[in-house]
This record gives structure tokens, C-alpha cells and sequence, in this order.
């Protein structure tokens, strides 16, 4: 069964305009969620993590993510988009495994239009 | 730190050669983890590690393919005999044991298998 799954492989915005990029997430115990980023030819580097302390998590470059449990989502967003954003992000799963496995989704690749 | 350290960044062969991948973990990291991506598959777990032993081969595509941990410190990925549809790049991630640890990717290699 899919743990993650991240909604639309491609998304395109302007410059400026609003990020929103999906990630819906099944576990049957609290999970730890993840959100990486890869630049082109780069390996995944961890954008930011919710554990639990708090729903609305901050991450570095101004993205942010908020965990939802009722809606078992934990979608990422930025309010103005840069043309350095363009990457691919991946959404994890920690199932509370204490080996560190994640379970990744498939990526969406991000578009900045100028 | 240096980080996760993987050589060769950049490995061509041609088919039926004998491939060796090798990885560097965090010093202090109890797990490891290889991956492969490819445009087709996306980000696949191929076998982790934990504590030096391995704990889930389940993704290794094939019996060419092995993997080893003979200390804490260095990993190998081997595949013998190499074939073009083995072309992708191999990444390796190390993660600190308990729940909730972020994975920290190196910059992967990157195989043409010709």
C-alpha cells in the first residue's frame, strides 16, 4: 500500500505567485513527515520536518508545511515563488521505525516560470 | 562533517563489466541506506544497513546486484555483470538511530552502463 503519496509529478507557477505542492500521507501510528528538495544533479536535502511539537512547520528558503491529521496531509507551500526554487521535493514517512527507514513519494518537479 | 561521501561521482562501463559503488556514512550514523533513481522508477529503496548488518534487501532488483557493510564506517554496492538498464544514479543516506532522524543523502553516483 502507497504510504505517500504526492499529488501532480509536475507543477508549474510564475515568479512570485503562490507554491502548493501535495503530499498525503497513511500510517496507523503518529507519523514523522518530511519534506526534501533536490537540485539538479544534487543529492535530497532535508527542507524541513514535523515531529509532532507543532501542525505548522517552518522550513529553510521561507517554505513551510502544515501536518493535518483529520485530512492525513501534510502540504507544502511557499507565498511567493523564486526562480531558485525550481527542484524536485520529495514528501517522506517515518512509520516510527527506529532503524531511520522513510518512505518516499514519487516527487514533484517544480517549474518557475519568469 | 563532510557529510555522506560516495565515489565515483561518475562511473561509465560498459555491459558485463563489474560495477562497485562505495559509501561513506556519517561517523556515528547506525543506518544506511542505498538508493537508486531513475527518470522511470523515481527514488527506489534498494537495501539498508543498521548497525552493520542488513535489515531489508527486498529492493535489490536482481541477484547481480549486492551490497556489504564490513564496519561502521564504509559500505559497498556491487553489480556483476552490469547492464545498460542498470544506468541510474545510486544514492546513499545515513541516519543516526531512534524515530523522527533525517536521513542525510551524499551527492550519489552517477552509472552509464554502456
Amino acid at each position: 500500500a502507497q504510504s505517500v503519496t504526492q499529488l501532480g509529478s509536475h507543477v508549474s507557477v510564475s515568479e512570485g505567485a503562490l507554491v502548493l505542492l501535495r503530499c498525503n500521507y497513511s500510517s496507523s501510528v503518529p507519523p514523522y513527515l518530511f519534506w526534501y528538495v533536490q537540485y539538479p544533479n544534487q543529492g535530497l536535502q532535508l527542507l524541513l520536518k514535523y515531529t509532532s511539537a507543532a501542525t505548522l512547520v517552518k522550513g529553510i528558503n521561507g517554505f513551510e508545511a502544515e501536518f493535518k491529521k483529520s485530512e492525513t496531509s501534510f502540504h507544502l507551500t511557499k507565498p511567493s515563488a523564486h526562480m531558485s526554487d525550481a527542484a524536485e521535493y520529495f514528501c517522506a514517512l517515518d512509520r516510527g521505525s527506529t532503524l531511520g527507514r522513510l518512505y518516499f513519494g514519487r516527487g514533484t518537479q517544480l517549474t518557475v516560470w519568469p | 562533517d563532510a557529510g555522506v561521501i560516495q565515489s565515483p561521482r561518475h562511473e561509465v562501463t560498459e555491459m558485463g563489466q563489474e560495477v562497485t559503488l562505495r559509501c561513506k556514512p556519517i561517523s556515528g550514523h547506525n543506518s544506511l541506506f542505498w538508493y537508486r533513481q531513475t527518470m522511470m522508477r523515481g527514488l527506489e529503496l534498494l537495501i539498508y544497513f543498521n548497525n552493520n548488518v542488513p535489515i531489508d534487501d527486498s529492493g535489490m532488483p536482481e541477484d547481480r546486484f549486492s551490497a556489504k557493510m564490513p564496519n561502521a564506517s564504509f559500505s559497498t554496492l556491487k553489480i556483476q555483470p552490469s547492464e545498460p538498464r542498470d544506468s541510474a544514479v545510486y544514492f546513499c543516506a545515513s541516519t543516526p538511530a531512534g524515530t523522527g532522524n533525517e536521513q542525510f543523502f551524499g551527492p550519489g553516483t552517477r552509472l552509464t552502463v554502456l
